[in-house]
């Protein structure tokens, strides 16, 4: 079963840092590129990283950039979220997703089922 | 790249045709997907590059446009469609659109 589970959500104050963490199994995970995308209260989905196959394309959404580094490692099957100077406006569920493509150019057809931040 | 989706909610009747939109600021080509998301459910992938299904999503949902201008259509609202569809840009950094709520009337 293709699945990714998502782990390392929680509260923390504004300007400390947390890191997220997504388990991928069931698929090649050297294949494939991956994602985080957020859902904040009332709000709709945003994109907030990716990451190639290879890791050698890597990109953030505007308003983490600069603050937030994904990451990958092929021998754990899993990606990474770290997220320093955390603001209230990063306070949100945390999905992990899979892209359809090696690069981050497709869509995205595996999603897990999220880990919340709080900051407050 | 800015994705813009409308209408903001509709709400149709069991059985009716529904037509939602997404426009982009500049040309994605066909680099467009789009996700249905249930309340306390994970996105779920419907429609990529523009046009094709996803594995197992029914014929009812279809996905057209290029260029700007993107349309995902249902050709018989089912009561199971409720919920909220997002389209996203791939062209470049991928940007989600502001969603459109589908509400049975």
């Amino acid at each position: 079963e293709v699945q990714l589970v998502e782990s390392g959500g929680g509260l923390v104050q504004p300007g400390r840092s947390l890191r997220l963490s997504c388990a991928a199994s069931g698929f090649v995970f050297d294949d494939y590129a991956m994602e985080w995308v957020r859902l904040a209260p009332g709000k709709g989905l945003e994109w907030v990283a990716g990451i190639s196959w290879d890791s050698g394309s890597i990109g953030y959404g505007d308003s983490v950039k600069g603050r937030f580094t994904i990451s990958r490692d092929t021998a754990k099957n899993s990606v990474y979220l770290q997220m320093k100077s955390l603001r209230p406006e990063d306070t949100a569920l945390y999905y992990c997703a899979k892209g359809s493509k090696s690069y981050i150019q497709g869509g995205l057809d595996v999603w897990g089922q999220g880990t919340t931040v709080t900051v407050s | 790249t800015v994705v813009t989706q409308s209408p903001a909610t509709l709400s149709v009747s069991p059985g009716e045709r529904v037509t939602l939109s997404c426009r982009a600021t500049q040309s994605v080509s066909t680099n467009v997907a789009w996700y249905q998301q249930k309340p306390g459910q994970a996105p779920r992938l419907l429609i990529y590059d523009a046009s094709p299904r996803a594995s197992g999503i029914p014929a009812r949902f279809s996905g057209s446009g290029s260029g700007t201008e993107f349309t995902l259509t249902i050709s018989s609202l089912q009561s199971e469609d409720v919920a909220v569809y997002y389209c996203q840009q791939y062209d470049d950094w991928p940007t989600f659109g502001q969603g459109t709520k589908l509400e049975i009337k």
